[in-house]
């Protein structure tokens, strides 16, 4: 059974621009989070998707955002990309049951490295 | 708002030592916590997960026991090998549903000596 992908796994990007991170997650799993990791904050949560709606949103600005689709998929993008912006983002997976999506563990991605110069 | 910690921040041991990680946090009405593993670079592996009805659990070398009231939970590794050496973090999660996040703490790094 495949695990959690992401793409790209790495991207350099300039400040100013927008980038677009991909993930899929484990067949049958319906929940996925987003986390951002960097040395001096450790892993911050990002937002939870479930059912394409966002669940919970961390304390991140609005020029993050996410979407999930209908097969699971979700994708988080970053508008207006500042220095403070380079991190590992990861993308985590959850089989979830019934219709308030009650959480099983969870599996982490390998991340996309981002770097913004 | 949840705070997870733990303690000790590095730790570097001779192969073949058992040890043990620890882990506290502040709010006690957790639903589970997890024990991840981390390579350098790499995403985070799940090692152990406990529900927030559970003492304990073991998969191979590891134990994980959580004591919910006293906010506490550790990790043990028995035997320890090179191959061990890793970053290992705890998270735990408030509820059952989604829209429950993860808090986690700041990580052990432990390293394994030949």
């Amino acid at each position: 059974k495949a695990g959690v992908t992401q793409t790209p796994r790495y991207l350099i990007k300039t400040r100013g621009q927008q980038v677009t991170l991909s993930c899929s997650p484990i067949s049958g799993h319906r929940s996925v989070s987003w986390y951002q990791q960097t040395p001096g904050q450790g892993l911050q949560f990002l937002f939870e998707y479930f059912s394409e709606t966002q669940r919970n949103k961390g304390n991140f600005p609005g020029r993050f955002s996410g979407r999930q689709f209908s097969n699971s998929r979700s994708e988080m993008n970053v508008s207006t990309l500042e220095l403070g912006d380079s991190a590992l983002y990861l993308c985590a997976s959850s089989r979830s049951s019934g219709l308030a999506g009650i959480l099983g563990e969870q599996f982490f991605g390998p991340g996309t490295r981002l770097t913004v110069l | 708002k949840q705070e997870v910690t733990q303690i000790p921040a590095a730790l570097s041991v001779p192969e073949g030592e058992n040890l043990v990680l620890n882990c506290s946090f502040t709010d006690s009405a957790i639903y589970n916590l997890q024990w991840f593993r981390q390579d350098p670079g790499k995403g985070l592996t799940s090692l152990l997960l406990i529900q927030s009805s559970q003492r304990e659990q073991t998969s191979g070398r590891l134990n994980a026991s959580l004591d919910k009231s006293s906010g506490r939970s550790t990790l043990y590794i028995a035997a320890s090998q090179p191959g061990d050496s890793a970053t290992y973090l705890c998270a735990v999660r408030r509820g059952e549903t989604s829209g429950s996040r993860l808090t986690f703490g700041e990580g052990t790094q432990l390293t394994v000596n030949p």
